[in-house]
């Protein structure tokens, strides 16, 4: 069974620091997905990476970068200079790398605060 | 670029009723997803379709059915209502690169 473990229930940093939201998986499977979410209080979920377990390199998109550690199955993500639009809350996701059910297993969120 | 649609966004029904959601997926994806997300929970897998048969199936209630149809949408229908079914309902679809996500049906039974 697949399971995604998201130990901050809540963290709140004060605008332009840093912020590292953990999240560490656990899955039989060798060949899988690792998605990150962001749900603003508007409710939707919003798009933010997907990595396949091959591929191991860290990822940089502007203020944001995903740290992928294979070894410890953990899929860090952290934001850079944290902007009161950050508020959210982050979910951490794992799917298997099976073509036409990409059914996601979410872990329990951790809600971001930026303080201004 | 088109999105995934869901209709309606907002729902309200009483106990005992039922509530039909619908959900377009994007064009030319080929797998649509159902999530149910409960007040302060993540989102919870309900079921899935691939190529219009079902493809897999988690915690979804039997008072719950839904498929999806020969233009690709999708619906949810929710039978008998309870006051433990008020949620917010994602559909999504994907294609090889990622799952998409639609704005989500907020449903509240009274």
């Amino acid at each position: 069974a697949q399971k995604v473990t998201q130990a901050q229930t809540e963290i709140s940093v004060v605008e332009k620091e840093d912020v590292t939201l953990d999240c560490v998986y656990e899955t039989r499977d060798t060949t899988y997905y690792l998605f990150w979410y962001k749900q603003p209080p508007s409710g939707e979920l919003v798009f933010l990476i997907r990595r396949n377990s091959f591929d191991e390199q860290n990822e940089i998109s502007g203020r944001y970068s995903w740290n992928f550690q294979k070894s410890t199955s953990s899929f860090n993500f952290t934001i850079t200079a944290s902007q009161v639009v950050d508020s959210a809350v982050y979910f951490c996701a794992l799917s298997e790398l099976n073509f036409g059910n990409e059914k996601l297993t979410f872990g329990t969120g951790t809600r971001l605060t930026i303080i201004p | 670029a088109a999105g995934v649609i869901q209709s309606p966004r907002h729902l309200i029904k009483e106990k005992r009723e039922t509530a039909t959601l619908k959900c377009y997926p994007i064009p030319r994806h080929d797998t649509v997803y159902w999530y149910q997300q409960g007040p302060g929970q993540d989102p919870q897998f309900l079921i899935s379709f691939y190529e219009k048969m079902q493809s897999d199936k988690g915690s979804i209630p039997d008072r719950f059915s839904a498929q999806q149809f020969s233009d690709y949408h999708s619906e949810l229908n929710m039978s008998s209502l309870e006051l433990g079914d008020s949620a917010l309902y994602f559909c999504a679809s994907s294609s090889r690169d990622r799952v998409y996500f639609g704005a989500g049906t907020r449903l509240s039974v009274l």
